[in-house]
């Protein structure tokens, strides 16, 4: 089975201009969740989904930020708009209680720049 | 106050050697996970090992071993006999049970497996 789908890969975007990054995850799981890891916050939660509702999005940093997930396959993390200090890599990851750990399964990120 | 602090930044581990990845918790939560992630060069989040709060026996999982004592809310990971390959940033991360089903990271240490 695919792991969890990450597009695009590499963003560079200039300051101001609306940036998506969309995510598919592992078939069957039910949680869904974004990161954003820098160096100087390291790994920070944004929002979690559970079937397809967002669960918590304290995390989310402000308003320019927006996620959804119109189904179980899809979701999309929206920044609009972009700013420098949005540059980081942004991780996508999913997870499923029928899984012995409930571990979640990371996707390989996007790194996004931002001009 | 930090819920999962990583306290060492860099180690350096001589290769063949066995190391110890030191992270302690802050929680209330009687029901908790722990979690460790390998995050290599390339950028890709890997599960390497779960303790449940409730587990009786430490967890081992191949090379990996947690050395997890409760009243001293730590979870050390210690990886034996180790290989170039085991060169990379580590994470401990938490799920409190009564939290929701998300993860909180540790800042992470960077090993070097020197040859």
């Amino acid at each position: 089975d695919a792991g969890v789908i990450q597009s695009p890969r590499h963003e560079v975007t200039e300051m101001g201009q609306e940036v998506t990054l969309r995510c598919k995850p592992i078939s069957g799981h039910d949680y869904l969740f974004w990161y954003r890891q820098t160096m100087m916050r390291g790994l920070e939660l944004l929002i979690y989904f559970n079937n397809n509702v967002p669960i918590d999005d304290s995390g989310m940093p402000e308003d320019r930020f927006s996620a959804k997930m119109p189904n179980a396959s899809f979701s999309t993390l929206k920044i609009q708009p972009s700013e420098p200090r949005d540059s980081a890599v942004y991780f996508c990851a999913s997870s499923t209680l029928q899984e012995v750990y409930n571990e979640q399964f990371f996707g390989p990120g996007t790194r996004l720049t931002v001009l | 106050a930090q819920k999962i602090t990583q306290t060492q930044p860099g180690m350096f581990v001589q290769e063949k050697e066995a190391v110890t990845l030191d992270c302690t918790y802050d929680t209330s939560d009687p029901s908790y996970g722990l979690f460790w992630y390998k995050q290599p060069s390339s950028g890709e989040m890997i599960f390497l090992i779960y303790q449940g709060s409730y587990d009786q026996q430490n967890a081992t999982e191949g090379r990996y071993s947690l050395n997890f004592q409760k009243a001293r809310k730590s979870a050390n990971l210690v990886i034996s006999a180790s290989q170039l390959g085991d060169s990379a940033m580590y994470f401990c991360a938490m799920r409190e049970d009564n939290a929701g089903n998300m993860l909180t990271f540790g800042g992470g240490t960077r090993l070097m497996v020197k040859p």
